[in-house]
Order: structure tokens, then sequence, then C-alpha cells
């Protein structure tokens, strides 16, 4: 199975921060990379697949980079209803695997 | 609107069945390939099962394979999950998530999740 790690696990971050989150997979799968939004009691949500492909909806802040095994998901500038667990994801083979989650909280 | 309202989730001691379905609405359901994914209490996300659009291809994480089975109701728009010889571990919270036939394991729509408890 593919192993993706996230760093950090969590950040504590001000509303107008620059925010990078961190994937790194154990081994290489092209772009099958996509990225999930998780708040508290709900469902997770798709914002960004194929590494930096936009999900239909999903604000421009949000920009997602990297290939082979190394990807980074970036929001330019924190709002409020950012605040959440965010998810990395390879949907390059079976079985797909998540990585741990980073919990984005506020400073 | 894309809808996906998953039920069946409760109470059952170690050992135990039960079975989840997951109610489709707001798509051509046959077309798109379903997944169930798991989080258990405080934990993150495990994907558990894939089924194709007519039901003929099923995948499964190696921890639930032999325990459970994935189906799907086309006429009913409708997806299950039979559970069998349930464990503790498999507390969680279950989610059906909807893919595309050409993105498998790329989840674009959620339903709102069951929760299974396993315990005596």
């Amino acid at each position: 199975d593919i192993q993706m790690t996230q760093s950090p696990s969590s950040l504590s971050a001000s509303v107008g921060d620059r925010v990078t989150i961190t994937c790194r997979a154990s081994q290489t799968f092209s772009n099958y990379l996509n990225w999930y939004q998780q708040k508290p009691g709900k469902a997770p949500k798709l914002l960004i697949y194929t590494a930096f492909t936009l999900q239909s909806g999903v604000p421009s802040r949000f920009s997602g980079s990297g290939s082979g095994t190394d990807f980074t998901l970036t929001i330019s500038s924190l709002q409020p209803e950012d605040f959440a667990t965010y998810y990395c994801q390879q949907s390059y083979t079976t079985p797909p695997t998540f990585g741990q989650g980073t919990k984005v909280e506020i400073k | 609107e894309v809808q996906l309202l998953e039920s069946g989730g409760g109470l059952v001691q170690p050992g135990g069945s039960l079975r989840l379905s997951c109610a489709a609405s707001g798509f051509t359901f046959s077309s798109y390939v379903m997944n169930w994914v798991r989080q258990a209490p405080g934990k993150g996300l495990e994907w558990v099962s894939y089924i194709n659009g007519n039901g003929d291809t099923t995948y499964y994480a190696d921890s639930v394979k032999g325990r459970f089975t994935i189906s799907r109701d086309n006429s009913k728009n409708t997806l299950y999950l039979q559970m069998n010889s349930l464990r503790a571990e498999d507390t969680a919270i279950y989610y059906c998530a909807t893919a595309h036939s050409t993105a498998w394991y790329r989840f674009i729509y959620w339903g709102q999740g069951t929760l299974v408890t396993v315990s005596s």
C-alpha cells in the first residue's frame, strides 16, 4: 500500500495568514492526489483533485501543487471558515490511502 | 442536487452483523462508481470498499476482506454494505461516496455518515 504522510499534524494560524500543508507519498504516482477538507461533525469535502485542479465551487484561495511523491496544499489568505482538518489522498491505486490529517486551528 | 443518505448504523455486539444502506438521488446512480469510507472516532479516514456501476466489480480493504460485502441495486438507487463478524475496531462513522467511472477513488460527493458501534 502507498503510505501518505502529512505535515504538520496540526498548526495554529490567524485569519489572513498563508498556510501550507505538505503531503509525502511512499512511492511515486504522477498527480493522482486529492485534498479534502473536513469540519467537525461533517463529511469530508473534495477541494482539489489531480494535485492542482480546484473542485467546482471551491474558493481560489486554495491551491495545490506537486508531483511524484511531494505535494502541497496552500491557503493563500486563511478565512474563518477554513479552520478544519485537511486530508491528502492518493487515488492512483487500490487501496486508496489518506494522510493522517492536518488540523488547522485558530491562533 | 446530489444527495446521499446513509442508514442502518447502530450498536452491535462483537461477532454480530449489520447492513448499511446509502440512498442516492440527484444523479444517474448507475453511471457512477460508489465507495464506502469510514472514520473511527477521533481518527482519520480509511477506505473500505468499491463497486463499479453495474455491480460486477468490487474491491475491499484488507481489514474487511472476507467479512464485508458491498452491493448495489440500481433500480432502487441504493448502495449497501453487509458487515459480518464485526469487531471492536470496526467502530466508526461509515460514509458512502460517489466517484466517476474514470476516477474511481476521487470522492466527489459524500453522505452525512452513519455511526456503527461494536461493543458488548
